[in-house]
């Protein structure tokens, strides 16, 4: 079946300005996963959705960073005032049936973000 | 708090050699662990996981066991093949949330 897939795969921006990164999680899966891979650097948790709500959002850096998942299906990422710090790779992930900590969570092949 | 830290890369091989690459962890109450690779071109996937001390999570001839008292996951395998090439991540899932803490990741390289 699909995997997890995230549009765009690169975005340029210049500082300042509001960008949106989209997740289509796998069907089915009810916990959706953003995280964020500057260069060099392992994955860094953002923020965790249980179905519509935020689950955990401890990741987030500031207020300049929210993200959406409505209808407990596709999530956005959004980015207000971009800043150059904020360049990085986007991970998305899903996991079916969360709540054990023991889930194996399944990567969407990433949105490269440059803020210029 | 709760941290991964894994050997440092670029690791570089020749085929049929050996492979350790070490992580150790630091959590709070009992994490379950994973390693995640990333072959050139793909997606993060899960390679191997242990959810409680002693167990011994296998894949693909890769093996991993959670050791509580040196706080180690240390990722092995016999006889690597060229296909192998990748960047290893080990993580950790420290309990109460779903998240995942990662290491910075070692890159592999194996030279037929």
């Amino acid at each position: 079946g699909a995997g997890v897939s995230q549009t765009p795969s690169n975005k340029v921006t210049e500082k300042g300005k509001y960008v949106e990164l989209r997740c289509d999680p796998i069907s089915g899966h009810t916990a959706l996963y953003w995280y964020r891979q500057s260069l060099g650097q392992g994955p860094e948790f953002l923020i965790y959705f249980q179905g519509t709500g935020a689950a955990d959002d401890s990741g987030l850096p500031n207020d300049r960073f929210f993200a959406v998942r409505p209808e407990g299906s596709v999530s956005t990422l959004k980015i207000q005032r971009t800043e150059r710090g904020d360049s990085a790779v986007y991970l998305c992930a899903s996991s079916p049936n969360p709540g054990t900590g023991q889930e194996t969570q399944y990567f969407g092949p990433g949105t490269r973000l440059l803020v210029l | 708090g709760n941290s991964v830290t894994q050997m440092e890369g670029p690791v570089t091989l020749s085929e049929e050699a050996f492979l350790t690459i070490n992580c150790t962890y630091t959590a709070t109450g009992y994490p379950s662990l994973f390693w995640y690779v990333q072959y050139p071109g793909e997606g993060l996937q899960l390679l191997l996981k242990a959810t409680k001390a002693d167990d011994k999570g296998s894949n693909k001839g890769f093996e991993a066991t959670y050791r509580k008292e040196t706080t180690s996951f240390h990722l092995e395998k016999g006889s690597v093949q060229v296909s192998d090439s990748a960047v290893y991540f080990c993580a950790l899932n420290p309990g109460g949330s779903e998240k995942l803490v990662f290491g910075k990741g070692t890159k592999l390289t194996v030279n037929p």
